[in-house]
This record gives structure tokens, sequence and C-alpha cells, in this order.
């Protein structure tokens, strides 16, 4: 039963250059989160997808990142032109598609690790 | 969501139970207590959510106020890997515009001591 899957754990980028960060939900969850942790700060809500749907995006800086969670494969956080400011753990979180009323708890990865030189 | 307040930090001897307080004085009937955790380097890790009732985990215990103004999470026997940063989050179950979206708060750093 596998978990959060985030790929590529680690990753060094030169200023200028693209990141692509991965995430794989759990299987049977169709909602995926996105988190940013700067260096010695709390995780900040960044954007919440669903398949083919980016529903609330308002965590998201205005230029250079993106979000998708297409029909078939990861969701990918997509940063470009990277600056220093940038370097943070990225965590991607997923939840069910909710059933009914009830809490549907999120379950995250361990991040993505991003080292901007 | 409904501001939550916990101590910045807190030791427990490695073996005996970590009570871990939250208030939370501004709740609303329909939304949840959720507790997480950050173990260092990781990922949050979901530990238990409740409403009303006390509830009870393979890794943790619930205590929730009869006024819910109030909780504690309970791990009943701390180890050393229990040292971590938890989050008690209270949010309504989902909503249509933010899904499951959860606010992390500062949180509280525990410490278990050999």
């Amino acid at each position: 039963n596998a978990g959060v899957m985030q790929n590529p754990r680690h990753l060094v980028r030169r200023r200028g250059q693209e990141a692509r960060l991965r995430c794989s939900p759990m299987k049977g969850h169709s909602h995926v989160y996105w988190y940013r942790q700067l260096p010695e700060e709390g995780l900040k809500f960044m954007v919440y997808l669903q398949k083919e749907n980016i529903i609330d995006e308002s965590g998201m800086p205005k230029e250079r990142f993106s979000a998708e969670f297409p029909k078939e494969g990861p969701s990918i956080l997509r940063i470009q032109q990277v600056v220093r400011g940038d370097s943070a753990a990225y965590f991607c979180a997923s939840s069910p598609l909710p059933q009914g009323q009830g809490a549907s708890p999120l379950h995250f990865g361990n991040g993505t690790r991003l080292t901007v030189t | 969501d409904a501001k939550t307040t916990q101590p910045p930090s807190m030791d427990c001897a490695e073996g005996r139970a970590a009570n871990l307080p939250c208030n939370h004085s501004t709740i609303s009937g329909n939304e949840y207590v959720y507790w997480y955790r950050q173990i260092h380097s990781q990922g949050p890790q979901y530990i238990i959510h409740g409403l009303k009732n006390n509830e009870t985990n393979e890794m943790a215990s619930l205590i929730i106020t009869e006024d819910r103004k109030s909780s504690t999470l309970i791990l009943p026997h701390a180890t050393l890997r229990d040292t971590a940063v938890y989050y008690c989050i209270v949010r309504v179950a989902r909503q249509e515009t933010s899904g499951s979206r959860l606010t992390f708060g500062e949180g509280t750093q525990l410490t278990v001591n050999p």
C-alpha cells in the first residue's frame, strides 16, 4: 500500500534553470496539494488540484510557478527560471474523493529538497 | 478555520506519556481537530482527528473537552523517535474551494529525552 511518492528527493539547479517536481498520490486519491517549506520556516500551502483541474492556487507565486495534475500520470510542480529564494522543501499531499461529509486526512510524501546554486 | 494555540516546546522522558495541549476556543460546531507531526526532514505525518468524541488509534489518543475549546494529544509511551514538531489544526471536513487543505501554524516541538 504505497504512500505518496515524490521524486526526485533532492534536486540541484543553477539560477535560471527549470525545476520539475513530481508527485504520485496514494492509490485511489484524486486530490493533490502542494506545500512549500522554506528553511527554518513553517509549511505554506501553494496549490490544490483535482484531476485536470486547478481548484485553489491562492498560495502560488504569481510568476514562474505552475502546477498540473493530468488525467494520466503524476502531478507536476514546475518552477521556471529558478532563483536562490526558491531553495526549499516542497511537499505533496493527497486525499481521496470525500465520502459524504466525513473528514479526509491528508497524506504527505517525504518531499523534494530543491537547492538553487 | 479556527485559530489554535500550542506551547512552542515541551520535553518528555522516554517511556512516559506525552500530553500535548491545544487551545481552539473559537472552534465551530462543524470543525474537526486534526493532529499531524513532522519529524525532521520528513513530510508531515497524519496522527489522528476527531469532532466531539475522544478518539484512539495505534499511534495516539485524542481527548477533546466537552465544550470543544481545547484538546490534548496523548502519546502513551513516548520513544526517542517521537521527537518531532506536533501540529494541532482545526478546520471543517471539506470545502468546495479548498478541499481538505490544512493551514499549519508553528506547532509544538516535542523532545523525548532518554
